[in-house]
Parts: C-alpha cells; structure tokens; sequence
C-alpha cells in the first residue's frame, strides 16, 4: 500500500516561530488532507488539499502532486498550535474509495 | 462546527461485556462512513468501511465478528465491540464525507474505550 512518512517526528517552537512539516507520499493521490489533532483527541480539519497552494491565516499548505509531497507552514506560532499534525492521503483509484491513509504525525510544541 | 458527531465520547467497560459507539452526520447524508482505530502515541488506522444498507467491508487483520458496523440510515453508523478485552482499549473515530462533489473527510470527536 501507499506509504506516507512525516517529518520531522517531533517539534520544539518559540512562540512567535515558524515552521515547515513535510509529508512525502509514495504514490498518486486523489486526496491529501492535513489535520490537526487537539489534547482530547479531535481531528480539526485544516486543509484539503490534492494539489496546489491554500492559505488560512497563519496556516498555508502546499502540495506537489507530481513530486509526491506537501508541506504544512505555521507563521508566527502560538501554544494554541501545540498537538500533533497528521497528513493523511487517499490512494489513487479511478472510482475514489475515500479511505485514508496516515503518516505518523508531527508532535509540535510551542513554549512561551 | 461539527459536522461528524460521535457518543458516547469516554465509555469504560468490564472485560466480556459489549460496547456500542455511534457515529452521526450532521445536517448531511452519509452512505459511507469509515471507521478507525488509534493506540496511544500512534497513527490512526482504517479499520472498516460502512455501507448505507450493505455489508461492511474490514480491513486485513480486523475481525469483523468482534467488529460490529451497522449502518442502517444514512446518517448513522455504529461499531459495536463484543466480547471487550482490556486489549480493545483504544480511540476510535468514525469519519464521513459531506457531499458528492468533493473527497474531503471530517471526523468524529472520537470515544475512547477502556476495558477493564
């Protein structure tokens, strides 16, 4: 099955940092989605996005679809943006099966 | 808000009893739904797709008689965990997409279980 490796596994911000995630992928998507998920568990959706750049306030996301990778920017980051960020992908299938599939995650920490 | 709702969100149960998690879309119809599983510090898992009206499909190494999905409307699917063991203990997370014309996935708030 598709692999998706995220990196760097875990992250120590400064409030007020930046940040890159990647997300490499090993074969064609119909979807990506990055999540954020919070202290109690929730998955909050922050991006769809196959392809193409998309920018949500202090969040943006872009994915390469021809190279197989997305990267999740956090601008100016907060204690707020603590958790653990997943990427998920749906592999590559004409009908669309909606399943996906998750890398590991980033654990970000942001300390005052 | 949210769009995928999920109850009960904490349920602790003796090891051997039966446990029922719902899964229901909000103001939208779901004909699939999928589930998933997440071990502590770990990654989420598929564990199932939902059929509005059909069989469910598991993924290898699910077992499907411990695993019960019923997906008997459209806007409601539930996993029910028989026979619980303290091995079953997990969070599990239902997800569904909202609309036709668009693959994006929202997800439940999750319930965590705990088997004692």
């Amino acid at each position: 099955g598709i692999q998706v490796e995220q990196s760097p596994p875990d992250l120590i911000l400064q409030e007020g940092a930046n940040s890159t995630l990647r997300c490499n992928f090993s074969d064609s998507v119909n979807n990506l989605q990055w999540f954020h998920q919070n202290p109690w568990g929730q998955l909050i959706n922050l991006f769809y996005i196959p392809s193409g750049t998309k920018q949500n306030g202090r969040l943006s996301a872009t994915t390469v679809a021809t190279e197989r990778y997305s990267l999740l920017y956090i601008s100016s980051s907060q204690t707020t943006d603590s958790g653990v960020y997943f990427c998920a992908v749906e592999p590559y299938s004409g009908a669309g099966s909606y399943q996906l599939t998750f890398g590991k995650g980033t654990k970000l920490s942001v300390i005052p | 808000g949210a769009v995928v709702s999920q109850h009960p969100s904490w349920v602790i149960c003796k090891s051997g009893t039966s446990v029922k998690i719902e899964c229901r879309s909000l103001d939208f119809q779901a004909t699939t739904m999928f589930w998933y599983r997440q071990f502590p510090k770990q990654s989420l898992m598929l564990m199932a797709t939902s059929n509005e009206g059909s069989k469910a499909t598991y993924e290898q190494g699910v077992e499907k008689d411990k695993f019960l999905i019923n997906h008997a409307s459209l806007t409601l699917s539930t996993l029910t965990v028989t026979s619980a063991h303290p091995e079953d203990s997990s969070f599990y997370i239902c997800s569904a997409r909202r609309g036709s014309n668009t693959g994006e996935l929202f997800f439940g708030e999750g319930s965590r279980l705990t088997v004692l």
